[in-house]
């Protein structure tokens, strides 16, 4: 069974700072997601991550996989209020083409000024 | 406007009552889902859908019926809803090719009184 852990669960950072957010799953994998929630709304996807040492990069986010190691990791580089968010990963089971993905349980960010 | 809407956006209901939520999409998306949304488990799997009159349970199925008798419409029945039931849904779908990103509706919030 497929399981993804997330941590931390709850980051307080300062404005300016850089911090990475780790995403672990147990199982072989080709695909992996980064979405963020805003508090009371819905998932927005930021990231797909599709092999071995692919890493993506979209203004402070950059999000890269170890397929090996079953693991993804999230980087905020100087980090701004506007990032404060929730942050999901989620995996594909296998080679699945169902797109059934399993959730990670979301790291909270909260950045302060 | 094209995308993904649910209705109701919130719905207040009594347990032992049915209450169907709904899930229309406008891209013709092939594959679409049902998730819940509960603090500490990030977004579970309840039903997915691969095409019109071909559905499949996920990870927390009981309790639920899902039909697709048009590739747009994708609702998700609670037969007799219980307390355990109150979460946020969200109805989310995909082109259904390998690399496709799931896009997610704004959601449902259910509460069982």
């Amino acid at each position: 069974e497929l399981k993804v852990e997330q941590n931390p669960l709850f980051l307080s950072m300062q404005e300016g700072k850089n911090y990475t957010i780790y995403c672990n799953y147990s199982t072989t994998s080709d695909r992996l997601y980064w979405y963020r929630q805003d508090p009371g709304k819905s998932l927005e996807s930021l990231f797909v991550l599709l092999s071995n040492g692919a890493v993506k990069q979209e203004g402070r986010l950059m999000a890269s996989l170890d397929t090996k190691a079953r693991l993804s990791t999230l980087h905020i580089t100087a980090a701004v209020h506007d990032l404060s968010a929730t942050y999901f990963c989620a995996v594909v089971e296998g080679s699945s083409n169902t797109g059934k993905l399993i959730f990670g349980q979301g790291t909270t960010l909260q950045v302060k000024p | 406007d094209a995308g993904i809407t649910q209705s109701p956006r919130y719905k207040i209901t009594e347990t032992g009552r049915q209450v169907t939520l709904m899930c229309h999409q406008t891209w013709s998306h092939s594959y679409m889902f049902w998730y819940r949304q509960d603090l500490g488990h990030g977004l579970r799997l309840i039903y997915y859908s691969a095409a019109a009159d071909i559905t499949d349970k996920g990870e927390v199925p009981d309790g639920y019926v899902v039909s697709r008798s048009k590739t747009e419409n994708f609702p998700l029945t609670l037969e007799s809803a219980t307390r355990s039931q109150t979460s946020v849904y969200f109805c989310a779908s995909s082109e259904g090719r390998r690399t496709d990103t799931q896009y997610f509706g704004p959601g449902t919030r259910l509460t069982v009184l």
